[in-house]
């Protein structure tokens, strides 16, 4: 199957900090990537929704000014958190779905532990 | 009501046996349904897509019933490895974002 790099896998940053994860599709182009959130046994959680050249569409009850979101190229997907806080800790996964011969399936990223302190 | 509900489990069952996991979907006109399996602190990896004719894949079977908004995956002669999360994936009418159910806890031991 397809390919999704995220970078870090992990990383502890100080309460106030911004932290950036990137996303990667390395063997197709990602016309559309998907971020979400995944709190410690709970279902993962959509927070935006990002097309390569346009600004991202956020869900519901997430911060656009929290979470930044660039998706500069077909192959890269960015997010930031901003001022990031303890509650803030989580596993952000991002997926990535690509053009016409990859339009029906996602394809996910390996996940980043965020741990604020 | 949740958009996607699941059994949270967990399920322990001994190598060999066979387990079923339900899952419900609350949109009516929800388009793709999907089985997604996930293990402790990885992403979730996509195990089969679920249609209404049914389908297999080796020791897995999944169901779709659009009438009662009803998704089921079957797992035959469990095997160690068959030890996960399963999630039950849905995407809405409008749109290509992937709705999550929590996830069913499957534990087969030896």
């Amino acid at each position: 199957g397809a390919v999704v790099s995220q970078h870090p896998s992990w990383v502890i940053c100080k309460s106030g900090t911004s932290v950036k994860i990137e996303c990667r599709s390395l063997d197709f182009q990602a016309t559309t990537m998907f971020w979400y959130r995944q709190f410690p046994k709970q279902s993962l959680m959509l927070m935006a929704t990002s097309n390569e050249g346009s600004k991202a569409t956020y869900e519901q009850g997430v911060e656009k000014d929290k979470f930044l979101i660039n998706h500069a190229s077909l192959t890269l997907s960015t997010l930031t958190v901003t001022s990031a806080h303890p509650e803030d800790s989580s596993f952000y996964i991002c997926s990535a779905r690509g053009g016409r011969e990859r339009s029906y399936e996602q394809y996910f990223g390996p996940g980043t532990r965020l741990t604020v302190t | 009501r949740k958009e996607v509900e699941q059994d949270p489990g967990p399920f322990n069952v001994p190598e060999g046996a066979t387990v079923a996991f339900n899952c419900t979907y609350s949109n009516s006109a929800s388009q793709s349904f999907f089985w997604y399996r996930q293990d402790c602190r990885k992403e979730p990896k996509l195990l089969m897509s679920v249609y209404s004719s049914g389908n297999e894949d080796g020791r897995f079977t999944a169901q779709l019933n659009r009438a009662s908004q009803y998704i089921s995956l079957l797992i035959r002669d469990s095997k160690l490895s068959d030890s996960a999360t399963y999630l039950c994936v849905v995407t809405p009418p409008a749109g290509t974002a992937l709705i999550f159910g929590k996830g069913t806890t499957l534990s087969v031991s030896s």
